[in-house]
């Protein structure tokens, strides 16, 4: 079945670019998702990317996926203090209705 | 349209009781999922209907865990007799998904489950 994963945490100061990894197995996903998420509550997803494309952009955060290698990032530009939270990367296979979720990145941005 | 909204949010019940947890999705949307997640981990999928059907179950984590949706509308997940082990955050997602189209998921906030 599908592997994602994930580093495990990320320290950065406000303002700079946060770049947060993350590697699957399946080829054959077609989806690629990231999702946040902030203490004791529920997963926000954030974008997306289709398997065709190699680059999304949306607003601050931008969408990277080098399917040779089976490598997808998310880099927020600016990054703010409420930017500080857990971030799922997940792939979905059309043939499967289910998403596979990495471990999380933790994202600290300090002042 | 308030999201998906799971009840309660938090549940703290002795080993060997039955809890129940209730998930309402998002208006119209026709999927609705279960994952459960643990401390440091990923969410895990649990299952999964399409309406009122259940399409996928076989990841359910043991005999003790059901979950349903009479309706299509609400859905409901039981733990029978929970063990320390069953201590995580169960999560409901559900989305409106069409033959071949990209599938987002919404989830709602959880229900923080501790078992004594």
């Amino acid at each position: 079945g599908e592997d994602v994963e994930q580093s495990l945490f990320l320290s950065v100061r406000e303002g700079d670019s946060s770049v947060i990894n993350c590697t699957y197995t399946d080829s054959s996903s077609t989806y690629l998702y990231w999702y946040k998420q902030e203490p004791g509550a529920g997963l926000q997803l954030l974008t997306y990317i289709f398997s065709n494309m190699d680059m999304k952009q949306d607003q601050r955060l931008t969408v990277l996926l080098n399917k040779k290698d089976k490598h997808l990032s998310l880099r927020i530009a600016d990054t703010q203090t409420g930017d500080s939270a857990i971030y799922f990367c997940a792939a979905k296979n059309s043939g499967y209705s289910t998403l596979t979720f990495g471990k999380g990145t933790m994202l600290l941005v300090s002042p | 349209d308030t999201g998906v909204s799971q009840d309660p949010r938090h549940k703290i019940t002795k080993r060997g009781q039955n809890v129940t947890f209730r998930c309402d999705p998002i208006s119209e949307h026709n999927r609705l999922y279960w994952y459960r997640q643990t401390l440091g981990q990923g969410p895990e999928f649990l299952t999964y209907f399409q309406n009122e059907a259940q399409l996928e179950k076989s990841r359910l984590l043991s005999d003790r865990f059901s979950a349903e949706r009479p309706k299509g509308s609400f859905s409901t997940l039981e733990i029978q007799r929970t063990e320390q082990g069953d201590s995580a955050m169960y999560l409901c997602a559900s989305s409106a998904t069409r033959q071949g189209s990209n599938e987002k998921l919404f989830f709602g906030s959880g229900t923080q489950l501790s078992v004594l």
